[in-house]
């Protein structure tokens, strides 16, 4: 079973904080992404990235900043925290021609 | 434009039955890839069962299964002899076969089982 893991699980920060979620995945997946899900949303694509060095803009990228400096680790940057950003994130791994694996989520929520 | 459609927000069924959620794609691609997930009360998403647009028989894994319907751009999702712990919310996501890996996904339904 494909393995990804998300830290920190929760995560209160303030208005205008810096606030960085990591993801890891062990599977050797080329694809990473970042989502966010609020009620009445669904799954809305921030990042992503085929590789290490690569990132890509999702469908709201804005205020979000994406890192993968590494085939392994792929994070989400919010780089000035605001109440709008409060949600469940998730990250999710997946190869070429396989389907996507999720982590367990973070719930994030900024005061 | 892709897009994908469930259209049942809602179902509810009484224990050891048989379900079926549904959900319509639309893709310009002769090659694309639809999956099934269960997002879980904990909040976990997991991925259950998937499709390959060139594949002409349902796939089937443990009581999932599909009904994959071409003509109509159609991916059913089967559970048979439900379980308590089948109670979730079921999302149904495409990717094209050309597309940057992105998914395009369903709003979901949530199905409720009744003991």
């Amino acid at each position: 079973e494909a393995a990804v893991t998300q830290s920190p699980r929760n995560k209160v920060a303030v208005t205008g904080g810096k606030v960085t979620l990591s993801c890891n995945q062990t599977n050797n997946h080329n694809n990473m992404y970042w989502y966010r899900q609020d009620t009445g949303h669904g799954l809305r694509l921030i990042h992503y990235s085929y590789g290490a060095g690569s990132t890509e803009k999702g469908d709201i990228p804005d205020g979000y900043k994406a890192s993968r400096p590494s085939q392994e680790n792929f994070s989400l940057i919010l780089e000035l925290a605001t109440p709008s950003q409060t949600s469940v994130y998730f990250c999710a791994s997946g190869g070429d021609n396989t389907e996507v694996f999720f982590g367990k989520g973070t719930r994030l929520t900024v005061v | 434009a892709q897009k994908v459609t469930q259209t049942q927000t809602s179902i509810s069924v009484m224990e050891k039955t048989t379900v079926t959620m549904d959900c319509v794609y639309e893709t310009q691609d002769s090659s694309y890839f639809l999956f099934w997930y269960k997002q879980t009360a904990s909040g976990e998403i997991v991925f259950l069962i998937r499709q390959d647009s060139y594949k002409k028989e349902n796939a089937t894994v443990g009581h999932y299964s599909l009904n994959f319907q071409k003509p109509k751009s159609s991916i059913g999702l089967i559970i048979t002899a439900t379980q308590i712990e089948d109670s979730a919310v079921y999302f149904c996501a495409m990717r094209e076969g050309d597309s940057n890996y992105q998914l395009i996904w369903g709003s979901g339904t949530k199905l409720i089982i009744k003991p």
